[in-house]
């Protein structure tokens, strides 16, 4: 079982559709992420959350707008997406500061949301 | 800046025998290193990380990994390969200072053989 928990596990949505992604925590991890993973491909990074401010955003275009409400909680809001957007979005938390040194460094992923824009 | 390259797309292995996939890593700085294990439909799980207090480092499932500076290379091994091992694996670095992200290697499918 893992402990970060995403839902929904697959969304289909048209392309001028909104939809969002929900992503939650209870480790008290202050460092929040998404990634997006395109098939036979590594994660790659989208946006980070640092004690619940973005302290990342990898160029990201703005169809895709992340919120962290509190420090548990994350969400993908998702709007006129493309069909190239169809991927696996993972979230994804450590403790301390993104990307801290020491051995809290590691990232916690969830299972992902299986994401098809038709 | 730092960097991983895992050598072989694809690994296959016969159940019972050693598993060894391949990552070196390129890194202007003292790394930190990890493995990540993905299974078909599931997010990543950390098997194990290298962050300078020993260079065997043990992970779960059997795994281990074995950290030399002079081959620049942290290779992932386990010794008798289990059915359940098949996944993609993905090795991943990031600078033992600061605030760097992690980069992760292309990844490494691992099939094994009945």
């Amino acid at each position: 079982d893992t402990e970060v928990t995403q839902t929904p596990k697959h969304l289909v949505m048209g392309m001028t559709n909104k939809k969002s992604l929900k992503c939650e925590q209870h480790m008290g991890h202050r460092a929040m992420y998404w990634y997006k993973q395109k098939a036979k491909k590594p994660p790659e990074l989208m946006f980070v959350y640092s004690y619940e401010k973005l302290s990342i955003n990898e160029s990201v275009p703005s169809r895709f707008s992340p919120e962290c409400p509190n420090s548990s909680l994350l969400n993908l809001h998702l709007h006129a997406l493309q069909p190239e957007d169809s991927a696996l979005y993972l979230c994804a938390s450590s403790q301390g500061a993104p990307f801290a040194r020491g051995p809290s460094s590691p990232l916690h992923f969830g299972n992902g949301t299986r994401l098809t824009v038709t | 800046a730092q960097s991983v390259t895992q050598l072989g797309s694809h690994v296959s292995v016969s159940e019972g025998a050693l598993v060894l996939l391949r990552c070196n890593y390129s890194s202007s700085v003292p790394p930190y290193l990890f493995w990540y294990v993905q299974y078909p439909n599931q997010g990543l799980q950390l098997l194990l990380k290298y962050t300078s207090a020993a260079t065997l480092v043990k992970g779960i499932n059997g795994f281990e990994a074995e950290f030399k500076k002079s081959e620049t290379s942290f290779h992932l091994t386990k010794p008798s390969a289990h059915m359940s091992d098949a996944a993609e694996y993905f090795c991943a670095v990031r600078a033992n200072f600061g605030n760097e992200k992690i980069t992760f290697g292309t990844g490494t499918r691992l099939t094994i053989i009945p």
